[in-house]
Order: C-alpha cells, then sequence, then structure tokens
C-alpha cells in the first residue's frame, strides 16, 4: 500500500460526459501528479501540481483539466469524453525532502463507450 | 528533456541475475535517476534511485557510470514475482519537469 488513494476504482460513461478523478496524496507529500495509461502503452505524464500551484504540464488534452485543493488532495477533470480516453487514470504523489521518487495510486480504470 | 531509452523485453530465468540497461544521453546535471516496476493494472511501484556510482537497496541495485549517460539496474536472483514492467525515468530535483516515463521494459522471469 502506497498511502495514495484514489476514486472511483471503476468508472463507465458514454461519449461526451464528462467525469471526475480524485485522488488523496500521501501524508505530507506536497506534489501530486498525474498519468494516464492505454492499453499496452507506457505511462503518460499529464500534469504536475505543488501545494496547490500547477508545476508541470505534459501531454494534458485541453478537455482535460485538474486542481490541487488546500487539503493537498487532486481532482482531474475530463470532459468531452471520446472513446480514446479510455484508459488507466494514475495518480502519484512525492515529497522534494525525500528524493522525490513519486508513490502512485491503485488507478482509476475509465471505460467510454 | 532527458529522454530514456530501454529495452523492449528481456526473458530471464528463476535465480539468474537480470542486468536491464537504460540510455539517458542528454541527462542534465541536477536530473536523478529513478526505476519503477509496474504490474499489470497497478500503479508503479518504486524501485531504487541514485546520480552517480552504485546505489544498493534491500532488493536491487543500480550502476551508474562517470558520464551518467545511462544506468543499469540489477535484480538479483529474479524469482517468477519479478515478472513485470521496469521503467527507467530521469528527473530534475525539485519536483520539476516535464516527467517522460517511455515504455519500459517488460522483464518475463520463466521457471
Amino acid at each position: 500500500d502506497s498511502g495514495v488513494t484514489q476514486t472511483p476504482k471503476h468508472l463507465i460513461t458514454a461519449t461526451g460526459q464528462r467525469v471526475t478523478l480524485r485522488c488523496s496524496p500521501r501524508s505530507g507529500d506536497l506534489s501530486v501528479y498525474w498519468y494516464q495509461q492505454s492499453l499496452d502503452q507506457g505511462l503518460q505524464f499529464l500534469i504536475q501540481y505543488y501545494n496547490g500551484e500547477e508545476r508541470a504540464k505534459g501531454n494534458i488534452l485541453e478537455r482535460f483539466s485538474a486542481q490541487q485543493f488546500p487539503d493537498l488532495h487532486s481532482e482531474l477533470n475530463l470532459s468531452s469524453l471520446e472513446l480514446g480516453d479510455s484508459a488507466l487514470y494514475f495518480c502519484a504523489s512525492s515529497d522534494p525532502g525525500t528524493g522525490d521518487e513519486q508513490y502512485f495510486g491503485p488507478g482509476t480504470r475509465l471505460t467510454v463507450t | 528533456l532527458a529522454k530514456t531509452t530501454q529495452p523492449i523485453s528481456m526473458d530471464s530465468y528463476e535465480g539468474q541475475e537480470v542486468n536491464i540497461t537504460c540510455s539517458h544521453n542528454n541527462i542534465a546535471t541536477n536530473d536523478y535517476i529513478t526505476w519503477y516496476q509496474q504490474f499489470p493494472s497497478q500503479g508503479p511501484r518504486f524501485i531504487i534511485q541514485g546520480y552517480k556510482t552504485k546505489v544498493t537497496n534491500e532488493v536491487a541495485s543500480l550502476f551508474i557510470p562517470a558520464d551518467r549517460k545511462s544506468s543499469t539496474l540489477s535484480l538479483p536472483r529474479v524469482s517468477l514475482s519479478d515478472t513485470a514492467v521496469y521503467y527507467c525515468l530521469v528527473e530534475g530535483g525539485g519536483s520539476q519537469g516535464n516527467l517522460i516515463f517511455g515504455k519500459g521494459t517488460k522483464l518475463s522471469v520463466k521457471p
């Protein structure tokens, strides 16, 4: 158990819909990262937040957005969903003071039908 | 951005030592090298991190030559449960940067 929690575990929705994925980082970790992993693909970095502020942006579509709240939990919002958005979405957290290694959550499996 | 290159797959047998090499030719001065392990449908798990020379922990060793343009993850005496995808990641210190995991190396351990 990494200490990072993600909800929901599974999500099935239709094209054109909007969903919100939630992540709670490990206690004390200030950085939160979001990744997308499609079938048989590597991890695609989407976005990173550090203590509430956006720190780095990767291959995140304009239909996707994220935020980190004062209690450090984070949400990833996916809108106008397409079939190709079906994937595993992972959240990770890290503490820059202890080497910056990332601790990943169990993921949310999103299926768009 | 320091991109990494790893073999797509490797096969091994139980009890053997496995070495997976990652090249990162344009690694920056403040970049660390981190390796992760991922089982199907699970989040990646941190294995080891290093900056230079050799780092060893209870599960693996990491060898980094002086020029830091490559690194080698060494798994001693692998077992069937080590079958997984292994990712090499080069990341800057201070929680900054665009993080590129790549497709990793799929290690298959056979009995």
